[in-house]
């Protein structure tokens, strides 16, 4: 099956500072990308859609400007969450869908972010 | 608003028998629902779907049932085996997945 890479996956940062995540399809042209946010023993929340080339749309309550999201080529999809405080402390992941998968989205391994 | 809900956060089976899995929702524009399957440290992998317009669907120990009229979709596993231990997330997917909360499955052996 497809194989979506996600890294780091464990983040330990000080507040205020940016931290970067990426994700990559290994094996397929990845056409959207999803980004996802868990806390813990709660669903997966869509944070964004992003398509190859344009620019990601965001759920309502995202900020778009805390949580920039590139998705530059089909095989390459960043979040940076700028300026992390502790609330920002969360489980993320992304997946991504490509030609002829359908809904079968294919995950990442997640990253677990901590701000101290 | 929870459109996805998945009211037992756990369930515990003995090896061999059958884990059933409950999912309700409240959206009725879904075209389809999924069932994915999560090991720690590991992102979800995707376990089974079916239609909104069929009832049930079938793949091998898994078999998924849905009612659309109560609006509640379950996971059937037969026979439950060690491996299955981990956490199961339903979705829901119109324009996009919306899952619920999920249910950890332990199968002890």
């Amino acid at each position: 099956g497809a194989v979506v890479s996600q890294h780091p996956s464990r983040v330990i940062c000080k507040s205020g500072t940016s931290v970067k995540i990426e994700c990559r399809s290994l094996d397929f042209q990845a056409t959207t990308m999803f980004w996802y946010r868990q806390f813990p023993k709660q669903s997966l929340m869509l944070m964004a859609t992003s398509n190859e080339g344009s620019k990601a749309t965001y759920e309502q309550g995202v900020e778009k400007d805390k949580f920039l999201i590139n998705h530059a080529s089909l095989t390459l999809s960043t979040l940076t969450v700028t300026s992390a405080h502790p609330e920002d402390s969360s489980f993320y992941i992304c997946s991504a869908s490509g030609r002829g998968y359908n809904e079968k989205l294919f995950f990442g391994s997640g990253t677990q972010l901590s701000v101290l | 608003d929870q459109q996805v809900k998945q009211n037992s956060p756990s369930l515990s089976v003995q090896e061999g028998r059958i884990s059933i899995l409950n999912c309700d929702y409240t959206n009725s524009m879904f075209d389809y629902f999924l069932w994915y399957k999560k090991y720690p440290a590991e992102g979800p992998t995707f376990l089974i779907s079916i239609s909104s317009i069929k009832d049930k669907n079938e793949d091998g120990r898994f078999t998924v049932f849905l009612n659309k009229s109560a609006k509640h979709l379950s996971l059937h596993i037969v026979p439950s085996q060690p491996g299955d231990s981990a956490v199961y997330f339903c979705a829901g997917y119109g324009n996009k997945l919306v899952f619920g909360a999920g249910t950890i499955l332990r199968v002890k052996s």
